[in-house]
């Protein structure tokens, strides 16, 4: 299975963007690209995925880097709510539709 | 509105005995999934259905099993041959269509957090 690398965690201040980085150079031509995000004691929430195109929604933008072995996720102004752990995962369009969860990036968001 | 409920949300074990968690959805979600976390790491997949009266092991299915009777409902049992079952455990489905899963998400609940007494 295609394995993400993120880093342990990162820190953020208030209303400023966050650029959250993955690295999966070995991603398949069918693996897309989902981001989501654990809080505290919560079960993880789905953020965004993208293929190849760069993709926007009400939560967050993800870009995909050309060549697809890296991919960030921005948040465009961080509040203290987006204090998370940020999940990167690929899922292919063909092969059953396990997720495999590493340890994820710890964001915390300073007031 | 949909969505995926487990309960209990707390679960005290005692040495030796078996416990059921429940994650019942509805959603009409196909496949659906159970997930362990351990303190700060991430999550590791104990078993998974992709349609009803069947399911397969995922990564640490030891010590655990699971039933698919009906489209809205996976029950894990953790038994008592599960070594160390102290964990958050969380339930989570997904849509699935013909030979292909539909790129929609994953649908997480909001767990259970087992702790042996």
């Amino acid at each position: 299975d295609a394995k993400t690398t993120q880093p342990n965690s990162m820190e953020s201040n208030e209303e400023e963007p966050v650029h959250l980085p993955c690295n999966h150079s070995t991603i398949s031509g069918t693996d897309y690209i989902h981001w989501y995000r654990q809080l505290p004691s919560q079960g993880p929430e789905y953020v965004i995925h993208g293929l190849t195109s760069n993709v926007n929604n009400r939560m967050a933008s993800l870009a995909i880097a050309e060549d697809r072995k890296s991919s960030t996720l921005i948040l465009h102004r961080a509040t203290l709510r987006d204090a998370a752990v940020y999940y990167c995962i690929l899922r292919d369009l063909y092969n059953f539709n396990k997720f495999y969860f590493g340890s994820g990036t710890k964001l915390n968001v300073k007031p | 509105d949909g969505g995926i409920t487990q309960s209990p949300k707390y679960l005290f074990r005692k040495e030796g005995q078996n416990v059921t968690l429940s994650c019942e959805q509805n959603l009409n979600h196909d496949a659906m999934y159970w997930y362990r976390q351990d303190p700060g790491q991430g999550l590791r997949l104990i078993y998974y259905s992709q349609i009803v009266n069947d399911f397969q092991k995922g990564d640490i299915a030891e010590g655990y099993s699971v039933s698919r009777e009906k489209k809205e409902s996976f029950p894990l049992t953790v038994t008592s041959a599960q070594k160390n079952p102290t964990a958050f455990y969380l339930c989570a489905s997904s849509l699935q269509s013909g030979g292909a899963p539909k790129l929609g998400g994953y649908t997480f609940g909001s767990g259970t957090r087992l702790t042996v007494v």
